[in-house]
């Protein structure tokens, strides 16, 4: 079956230094979106990448998903420790298809 | 608003006692699902429902059952529950299928099953 892939599982990082988890798929992904899960809380959408190659930016997050749509990456620039948490990709193999989690990235912010 | 709202928030279970997770939104969405969360399996899907009226599988539906029986409302049932389903459980909403628009989620109900 479909299977979204992770990595890193965790990480630890100073404050101000940047941080990225990446998302790889056995299968071409139709599209791809991001969440974000602060600790005890809910996920929370981030965004959706859908073209082969697009890139989204929200303020110092970029979101990228690869020409062969298999693999996308989150990368935050200079962090904060407001961006500790968990980050989840799920992928979906055909357009409103079931989305598949990724085991998420959980990101912990040295101040 | 209040979005994705699940009761209980917390709940223990001795293993074979039944419960009932409810899930209400008040966004007027056709599609609910229901997830649980283990430590690094990330979200896993148990039921989901594309309107009213209608449920069908996810990818781990044994054990669980579902009913919407309203749009707002998707219930998720345990008939005997075991240490395995210890968990936290995620209900969820949107307008379309998943692929096409995000996921809202609710808070979250933490079940543990001795």
């Amino acid at each position: 079956g479909q299977q979204v892939m992770q990595i890193p599982q965790y990480q630890h990082v100073q404050e101000g230094e940047d941080f990225t988890t990446y998302c790889n798929s056995s299968t071409t992904l139709s599209n791809i979106q991001w969440y974000k899960q602060r600790p005890g809380g809910h996920p929370v959408f981030l965004i959706q990448l859908v073209k082969s190659g697009e890139v989204k930016k929200q303020k110092r997050l970029t979101f990228q998903f690869g020409e062969a749509k298999k693999n996308s990456s989150l990368h935050i620039t200079a962090t904060q420790t407001t961006d500790v948490g968990t980050y989840f990709c799920a992928g979906s193999m055909e357009y409103g298809n079931k989305l598949v989690f990724g085991a998420g990235t959980i990101l912990r912010v040295k101040s | 608003n209040a979005g994705v709202t699940q009761t209980p928030k917390f709940r223990v279970l001795k293993t074979g006692q039944s419960m009932t997770l409810l899930c209400a939104q008040d966004m007027n969405h056709e599609y609910m699902y229901w997830y649980r969360q283990d430590p690094g399996m990330g979200l896993r899907l148990i039921h989901y429902s594309v309107g009213e009226g209608t449920t069908a599988k996810g990818e781990v539906p044994d054990g669980y059952n579902v009913s919407r029986l309203k749009k707002q409302n998707f219930l998720l049932g345990l008939e005997s529950a075991a240490p395995s389903q210890t968990s936290v459980y995620f209900c969820a909403s949107s307008p379309s299928g998943q692929g096409h628009s995000p996921l809202h989620f609710g808070n979250g109900t933490r079940l543990t099953v001795t």
